[in-house]
């Protein structure tokens, strides 16, 4: 399977507790993002990377997120001090892109987190 | 701010009709359109994507346009099936340089046997 993997694909957590999800992409992609979706909503931009440079971050990623890409390849999300909205489908997404444009983004199944 | 806006919210209708989905933006200047396709509790499956020089793009069943001048979307789905049967989301890049989707909500569709 060379589509974009995530896991865990379900998380239940204690309000407070630190969570990570990990993310890897399409071999050979240079573009990795990370999608926040609630229920009934679509998905939300929080940050993305190219290569291993985080590029932008979402006003949605306060400071408890962290996200790091350390070798161009896999990427980690951190959520620390959970609260009860962080409650959400967490989507990583990846795609390939050659100087400035856009391309396809293929999306991973998605980290459901649950905080109690 | 963008705003997407996608009609109707649901809908249900039964095998082998054709049916066409809307989604529509307030703010023309709109790069690459995207629509995907996303079934209960999974990720995201991507249909089709039209780029900002195309009008339409076309994959087996389905057909999607993009009308910038009107702010309008449409994907046609021909011959509908049970399968098909699943939450529908457009989404788009602002511009060339742009990283991020922005996505409506999204039309859940019901085709029933």
């Amino acid at each position: 399977d060379t589509g974009v993997s995530q896991d865990p694909r379900h998380k239940i957590t204690k309000r407070g507790q630190n969570v990570t999800f990990r993310c890897d992409p399409i071999s050979e992609h240079n573009r990795l993002y990370w999608y926040r979706q609630t229920l009934g909503q679509g998905p939300e931009f929080l940050t993305y990377f190219q290569n291993e440079a985080q590029l932008e971050k979402s006003r949605l990623l306060s400071d408890r997120f962290s996200a790091e890409r350390p070798k161009g390849s896999f990427s980690t999300l951190e959520i620390q001090r959970t609260e009860q909205g962080d409650s959400a489908m967490y989507l990583c997404a990846s795609s390939l892109v050659v100087g400035v444009g856009t391309d396809t983004q293929y999306f991973g199944p998605g980290t459901r987190l649950t905080v109690l | 701010k963008q705003e997407v806006t996608q009609i109707p919210a649901a809908l249900s209708v039964p095998e082998g009709e054709n049916l066409v989905l809307n989604c529509s933006f307030t703010d023309s200047a709109i790069y690459n359109l995207q629509w995907f396709r996303q079934d209960p509790g999974k990720g995201l499956t991507s249909l089709l994507l039209i780029q900002s020089s195309q009008r339409e793009q076309t994959s087996g069943r389905l057909n999607a346009s993009l009308d910038k001048s009107s702010g309008r979307s449409t994907l046609y789905i021909a011959a509908s099936q049970p399968g098909d049967s699943a939450t529908y989301l457009c989404a788009f890049y602002s511009g060339a340089g742009s990283y991020q989707l922005t996505f409506g909500k999204g039309t859940k569709l019901s085709v029933i046997p």
